[in-house]
């Protein structure tokens, strides 16, 4: 059974760069057709697509948050990461990592989220 | 980017049918047959309902249904039960290898 499970820092202060990993289990990261990526929910607030990456490298990105959002993997260790700068507290969120099936465009794998505050 | 319009809130009684509709623009909703839905609750990874449109993933019961009309999808739920009680986003591929997700929509079943 497939598993995602995202780690990192909870709290982050303004201005500064929100990092988390995803760490896949029980499936490989170069599976074909599969491309992982980001979803954010802030509180009481609705899902936010972020971005996907292909064990390649390739990505692609929400275009309102492009210009501060990276997104790489490591297929070595079977994980992918996040990378987003000069947060502020708009970005407080529950941050989700997922498998993207590109052969339908959904997203059917999701791990169980994990809540990152901005706040000094 | 701006959000799918989904209506905040839907409301059924038990057994009842509820839709929940989802509207977009002619560059997502309406330029491809990619709309999924999703089921979150409170706490839980969101779950897949249907994908494609009107496809429902294995597990997933035939109570659940999708439609689009143009612009808009709608997710369908009949014979409304007490664990449908949720919050549901639509989703469209919007091009570019790119989603773009509703709103949302909490459903309460009465």
């Amino acid at each position: 059974q497939l598993q995602l499970q995202e780690s990192g820092p909870g709290l982050v202060k303004p201005s500064e760069t929100l990092s988390l990993t995803c760490t896949v289990s029980g499936g490989s990261i170069t599976s074909s057709s599969f491309y992982w990526g980001w979803i954010r929910q802030p509180p009481g607030k609705g899902l936010e697509w972020i971005g996907t990456i292909y064990y390649t490298g390739t990505t692609s990105y929400n275009p309102s948050l492009k210009s501060r959002v990276s997104i790489s993997v490591d297929t070595s260790q079977n994980q992918f990461s996040l990378r987003q700068r000069s947060v502020t507290a708009a970005d407080t969120a529950v941050y989700y990592c997922a498998r993207h099936n590109w052969n339908h465009f959904t997203i059917d794998y999701w791990g169980q989220g994990t809540l990152v505050t901005v706040s000094s | 980017q701006s959000a799918l319009t989904q209506p905040a809130s839907v409301s059924g009684s038990p057994g009842q049918s509820i839709t929940i509709s989802c509207t977009g623009t002619s560059s997502d909703v309406g330029n491809y047959n990619l709309v999924s839905w999703y089921q979150h609750l409170p706490g839980k990874a969101p779950k897949l309902m249907i994908y494609e449109v009107t496809k429902r993933p294995s597990g997933v019961s035939n109570r659940f249904s999708g439609s689009k009309s143009g612009n808009t999808a709608s997710l369908t739920i009949s014979g409304l039960q007490a664990e449908d009680e949720a919050d549901y986003y639509c989703c469209s591929y919007e091009g570019r290898s790119t989603l773009i997700f509703g709103g949302g929509t909490k459903v309460t079943v009465l």
